[in-house]
């Protein structure tokens, strides 16, 4: 059945940085595209970034462009989410989702269980 | 950006009675929309896509129609288990969204 599992949450300061990983088990990784969505405690659901299943479309949310980039290894069945200059704000658990199909254009339908990353001095 | 508005925020029902939820676009998303169910602690499950089509394993009495702005999700008979938070979210345009989310509480 299809897996995703988050690893890298941490906590860490202001300014600093960290890579999330998302290791993908039970269906053909390089066929789908995939997103990383996040969750502040107490709040709602906030998209973060997205991978076409190729790479060769990214997309991000205003809020990390600049700071945040996803990428994926193929070989290793994982996608990541490299995140620079924290911010307070970006205090959230991180969930990994697998896109529907391989169009760009298709919701998600797997989620993985997250990871939390709490940013704070 | 498209701002997706869910109402309302909060729900009371007892189980049993039938259940509307609303969610509304401030530009048309045409049929790219998705229904989220989530549980305390738990990872969000996709309930409904293109605002109609049931998810795998998604019992019938969740449904879901409308196109353009407006939407809604319906849960015919409220079970225990239904009592959780849900979330639309537009795949139209990018950046996604998501709706602040509306609370199904037990009355």
């Amino acid at each position: 059945q299809v897996q995703l599992v988050e690893f890298g949450g941490d906590v860490v300061q202001p300014g600093r940085s960290l890579r999330l990983s998302c290791v993908a088990s039970g269906f053909t990784f390089s066929a789908y595209p995939m997103h990383w969505v996040r969750q502040a405690p107490g709040k709602g659901l906030e998209w973060v970034a997205f991978t076409s299943y190729d790479g060769r479309n990214k997309y991000y949310a205003d809020s990390v462009k600049g700071r945040f980039t996803i990428s994926r290894d193929t070989f290793k069945n994982t996608l990541y989410l490299q995140m620079n200059s924290l911010r307070a704000e970006d205090t959230a658990v991180y969930y990994c989702a697998r896109g529907f199909n391989f169009h760009d254009g298709s919701p998600t339908d797997h989620w993985g269980q997250g990871t939390l990353v709490t940013v704070s001095s | 950006e498209i701002v997706m508005t869910q109402s309302p925020a909060t729900l009371s029902v007892s189980p049993g009675e039938r259940v509307t939820l609303s969610c509304r676009a401030s530009q048309s998303v045409s049929s790219n929309l998705a229904w989220f169910q989530q549980n305390p602690g738990q990872a969000p499950r996709l309930l409904i896509y293109g605002a109609s089509t049931r998810a795998t394993d998604i019992p019938v009495r969740f449904s879901g129609s409308g196109s353009g702005t407006e939407f809604t999700l319906t849960i015919s008979s409220l079970q225990s288990e239904d009592f959780a938070l849900y979330y639309c979210q537009q795949y139209d345009n990018w950046p996604r969204t998501f709706g602040q989310g509306t609370k199904v509480e037990i009355k």
